[in-house]
C-alpha cells in the first residue's frame, strides 16, 4: 500500500528567507502524481504545486518549487522569498496511477505547520 | 468561477441526529470527492463519484454514513445516526476527471455533541 510521510510537524522560517519542507512515500507504481496543498486558517485547502513522475524536470510556480527525487522517492517543496501569507498547514499528496475500472487511490501526508516570522 | 460550494459551513447537532452535508461542484468537473480531516487521522478520501457514479467507497467508514449524487451539480454526504466521534471538518473537492487536479472547497465543520 501506498504511503505518504512528512517527518516535520513544524518549520518556522523568517520572512523573505527560503525554507524546504520535506515529504517521502512509498509505492510499487512508476506512474503516479504528487501534489503540494496548502491550508491556511480559513481552513481551505488550495493546490500549490503538482509533479508528474514520468516527468524529469522539476515544476514551478513562481515562489514554489518541488525537488522531486523518484529513485529516492522524495518530493520535497521550497518556498522562496517567504511571506507571511505563506504561513499555513502544508500537506504533500499523492495519486496513484488508474487501477481497474479507471478507480484512482488519493493519500494524503499528516502535514507540516509553517510559521513565518517577520 | 464561484468554485466548489459547501454548506452548511458550520454544524452542531447531538448524538443521534441525521446529518446532511451538502456539495455543489465546480461547473463542468465530473469528478467529485468528500473527504474527512480529524487531528487524529489527518485527511482521509471517503468516497468519489465519475460522472455520478460512486467509483470508490472504501473509505466510507461504516453504513451511517451514506453519499449521493442525484446529478452532475450536486451530493450530498449523510451520517445517520450521529456519533461524537464523527466530529470533524468535511470537505469535498471536485475536478474534470477523477485523474485530475482537485479543487477543494471550504469544508463544513461538524461538531456532534
Amino acid at each position: 500500500a501506498q504511503t505518504v510521510t512528512q517527518s516535520q510537524p513544524e518549520m518556522s522560517v523568517q520572512e523573505a528567507e527560503t525554507v524546504t519542507l520535506s515529504c517521502t512515500y512509498d509505492t510499487s507504481e512508476s506512474d503516479y502524481y504528487l501534489f503540494w496543498y496548502k491550508q491556511p486558517p480559513s481552513r481551505q485547502m488550495i493546490l500549490v504545486i503538482r509533479q508528474e513522475a514520468y516527468k524529469q524536470q522539476n515544476a514551478t510556480e513562481n515562489r514554489f518549487s518541488v525537488n522531486f527525487q523518484k529513485a529516492a522517492k522524495s518530493f520535497s517543496l521550497k518556498i522562496s522569498d517567504s511571506q507571511l501569507g505563506d504561513a499555513a498547514m502544508y500537506f504533500c499528496a499523492y495519486r496513484s496511477a488508474g487501477l481497474s475500472g479507471g478507480t484512482y487511490k488519493y493519500i494524503f501526508g499528516t502535514g507540516t505547520r509553517l510559521k513565518v516570522l517577520a | 468561477d464561484a468554485g466548489v460550494i459547501q454548506s452548511p459551513r458550520h454544524e452542531v447537532t447531538e448524538m443521534g441526529q441525521e446529518v446532511t452535508l451538502r456539495c455543489k461542484p465546480i461547473s463542468g468537473h465530473n469528478s467529485l470527492f468528500w473527504y474527512r480531516q480529524t487531528m487524529m487521522r489527518g485527511l482521509e478520501l471517503l468516497i468519489y463519484f465519475n460522472n455520478n457514479v460512486p467509483i470508490d467507497d472504501s473509505g466510507m467508514p461504516e453504513d451511517r454514513f451514506s453519499a449521493k449524487m442525484p446529478n452532475a451539480s450536486f451530493s450530498t454526504l449523510k451520517i445517520q445516526p450521529s456519533e461524537p466521534r464523527d466530529s470533524a471538518v468535511y470537505f469535498c473537492a471536485s475536478s474534470f476527471g477523477a485523474g485530475e487536479t482537485q479543487y477543494f472547497g471550504p469544508g463544513t465543520r461538524l461538531l456532534v455533541l
